[in-house]
């Protein structure tokens, strides 16, 4: 594809559910990223992957949070027993290599969830 | 840590010049991005600047004081299309992350 894609674009849950987001990055980015906005907020770090490796997971706000990476490319953010906070919208962005060498970071349209 | 702060709202007309201003207080980063939020879309990318100075692309510049701690983005000949919100990141020190600001929401009107 062309740019970033999410899915799904909204989701609602009850609080206790799991949820799972996904992300298609730009073909052959090896970078990864997961943000989340909340409203008044800004855009908050969550998970850093290089290829299918997380060596930056120092955003995720508890232990209820993870994610994953596989064959280079889909990313699943996966939220255990959401809460009512964790309404937000959860972005997903990708790099040809890490953007500490100036290389901007693409964002996805993202995936709005609402915890009732 | 980091701490960054922009304006929260500015607003001004058509073909005006307006400028966004940024200050951080950081143990240290890996260069400056701008980038441009219109509700409910993704953010895109507008600048990066790395070294101290001047950054031009079009209609919009961007600079970066590190002895300051402050950065702007300019926007010149304003257009309704303008009107957005624009996000200041730094590249954390281990050149992974952005550290977001919260935004400053530009309106534009004729």
């Amino acid at each position: 594809g062309a740019g970033v894609s999410q899915s799904p674009s909204n989701k609602v849950t009850e609080k206790g559910k799991d949820v799972e987001l996904r992300c298609d990055p730009i073909s052959g980015h090896t970078a990864l990223y997961w943000y989340r906005q909340s409203l008044g907020q800004g855009l908050e770090f969550l998970i850093y992957f290089q290829g299918n490796s997380a060596p930056d997971k120092s955003g995720l706000p508890s232990d209820r949070f993870s994610a994953e990476r596989t064959g280079g490319s889909v990313s699943t953010l996966t939220i255990q027993r959401t809460q009512q906070e964790d309404s937000a919208v959860y972005l997903c962005a990708s790099s040809s290599h890490r953007t500490g060498a100036g290389n901007e970071q693409f964002f996805g349209p993202g995936t709005r969830l609402t915890v009732l | 840590g980091q701490n960054i702060d922009q304006p929260t709202e500015m607003t001004a007309t058509e073909g005006a010049i307006v400028q966004i201003n940024c200050t951080y207080q950081t143990s240290g980063f890996n260069g400056l991005f701008w980038y441009q939020q219109h509700a409910g879309e993704a953010p895109t990318f507008l600048s990066y600047n790395v070294l101290d100075g001047l950054e031009e692309k079009g209609r919009f510049s961007s600079f970066l004081s590190r002895s300051k701690g402050y950065s702007y983005l300019l926007l010149k000949e304003l257009q309704m299309k303008d009107s957005a919100s624009y996000l200041c990141a730094l590249v954390d020190q281990a050149g992974t992350a952005l550290i977001f600001g919260k935004g400053t929401t530009l309106s534009v009107s004729s």
